[in-house]
């Protein structure tokens, strides 16, 4: 079954403790994105990436880390998380870019930081 | 920048009956994408209907439908004959096409929408 996978699906964690959500897609997708849903704000992008070794910022990158060492996944890493960070995380896949390739969601993961 | 708004946090309608969601944009693209997706309880995002700023018949998916308005950057979504698993929070989101960018939705607030018995 295609799909994008993340982990964990609930966390909650105190500030200052690094963590790290998994992301991966079993679908060889180039572009891989991160984002976050805030309410009344919709979803913002993070980070993303084109392919394996190309990450870039979205809109609202500060205090997050990505890495895209694989193909399939693309984590997404706060160091030193803190309580604004706290939100329902999403992240998405598409085979291309460039065109109205449909982004593939995963099912989120809710964050929170005390 | 790209902004999406939606106007209504929140809506309901009857069973069966017909309810529209509203979405403006602001862009100075001519090139560009349109969708609504859908988040029910489980906080899946569900791709609703697409549709590409450069066609002017508006994109239809069974009992979904959109008013696509290029000149005045509308586009809304009517949901005929709803359901009670059409309760959900519906996004409205825009997409510039680019090859060096990405494929980056720029979102609206959302609609929290509720079908009622």
């Amino acid at each position: 079954e295609a799909q994008v996978t993340q982990n964990p699906r609930y966390l909650i964690t105190v500030t200052g403790k690094k963590l790290t959500v998994t992301c991966s897609q079993n679908m060889n997708h180039e572009y891989m994105s991160w984002y976050r849903q805030d309410p009344g704000l919709g979803l913002r992008q993070i980070y993303y990436s084109m392919n394996v070794e190309v990450t870039d910022k979205g809109d609202v990158p500060e205090g997050y880390k990505v890495s895209r060492k694989e193909k399939r996944n693309f984590p997404l890493i706060l160091e030193s998380p803190s309580p604004n960070q706290t939100s329902l995380y999403f992240c998405a896949s598409s085979l291309f870019s460039g065109a109205s390739g449909e982004l593939f969601f995963g099912e989120g993961s809710r964050l929170t930081v005390l | 920048a790209q902004t999406v708004t939606q106007s209504q946090p929140e809506m309901s309608v009857q069973e069966a009956e017909t309810v529209t969601l509203s979405c403006t944009y602001d862009t100075s693209e001519n090139n560009y994408y349109l969708f609504w997706y859908k988040q029910p309880p489980s906080r899946q995002m569900i791709l609703v209907i697409r549709q590409e700023a450069y066609k002017q018949q508006n994109a239809t998916e069974n009992r979904f439908s959109v008013n696509f308005q290029k000149a005045a950057k509308s586009f809304s979504l009517k949901i005929s004959d709803s359901q009670l698993g059409d309760t959900a929070m519906y996004f409205c989101a825009f997409m510039k096409p680019s090859n060096n960018a990405g494929n980056m939705l720029t979102f609206g607030g959302g609609t929290r929408l509720m079908v009622k018995p």
